[in-house]
């Protein structure tokens, strides 16, 4: 399967634990994106990394989130210290490269990490 | 903040009638993509439009980008079970840095 692997598929988590999603772009891609998902609801932008680089975070939260996309290895979401109110899908995309702007390039998504905190 | 609002929100037909969903903002953007996202998956791309007026099918699907570049339909005819899904519209460019998602439309096709 050459497509977005995200995992865990599920993951559940106590308030106050730390939760670490992942995501293996497709192959020859070296953007990733991050999205959340609420139910009923669009997609809501989080993170831009290339390759060992952060390019946007406005998404973010400025506090408890956190991501990056090492040299070698998938990229990581790291959620800490979850609150009820992070329970959500969290999405990861994978593009690649265009000269002009790579937000226009389409989007590869995975299936998603679907976090519950208790 | 850019802003895309689809409409409807929620949209239910039978098998065999024709819609129109629509993705709307006040922001230009230099593409606009959809996608359809099924239950428990991520979003699949469908179609990218990038010049003002174009118009793209894709089978029974009919794609247009308005002339000022600031809106996007989807026009579905004679509808299948198997379009049921969620429809997201997607803008990126000109006014926006990043690629910004739509609302949503949710359509159940009822056989």
């Amino acid at each position: 399967n050459a497509g977005v692997m995200q995992n865990p598929r599920h993951l559940v988590r106590r308030r106050g634990q730390e939760a670490r999603l992942r995501c293996s772009p497709m192959k020859g891609h070296s953007h990733v994106y991050w999205y959340r998902q609420l139910p009923e609801e669009g997609l809501k932008f989080m993170v831009y990394l290339q390759k060992e680089n952060i390019i946007d975070e406005s998404g973010m939260p400025k506090e408890r989130f956190s991501a990056e996309f090492p040299k070698e290895g998938p990229s990581i979401l790291r959620i800490q210290q979850v609150v009820r109110g992070d329970s959500a899908a969290y999405f990861c995309a994978s593009s690649a490269l265009r000269a002009e702007n790579p937000y226009n390039s389409p989007l590869h998504f995975g299936n998603g990490t679907r976090l519950t905190v208790t | 903040t850019q802003l895309l609002e689809q409409s409807p929100q929620f949209l239910s037909i039978q098998e065999g009638e024709n819609l129109t969903v629509y993705c709307n903002s006040s922001s230009v953007f230099s593409s606009l993509q959809w996608y359809r996202q099924e239950p428990g998956e991520g979003p699949v791309l469908l179609v990218t439009v990038v010049t003002g007026g174009e118009v793209k099918k894709l089978k029974r699907l009919t794609f247009q980008f308005g002339d000022a570049r600031k809106d996007s339909s989807l026009h579905i005819t004679a509808a299948q079970p198997g379009d049921t899904g969620l429809y997201l519209c997607a803008g990126g460019g000109q006014d926006t840095d990043k690629l910004i998602f739509g609302t949503g439309t949710r359509l159940q096709v009822f056989p």
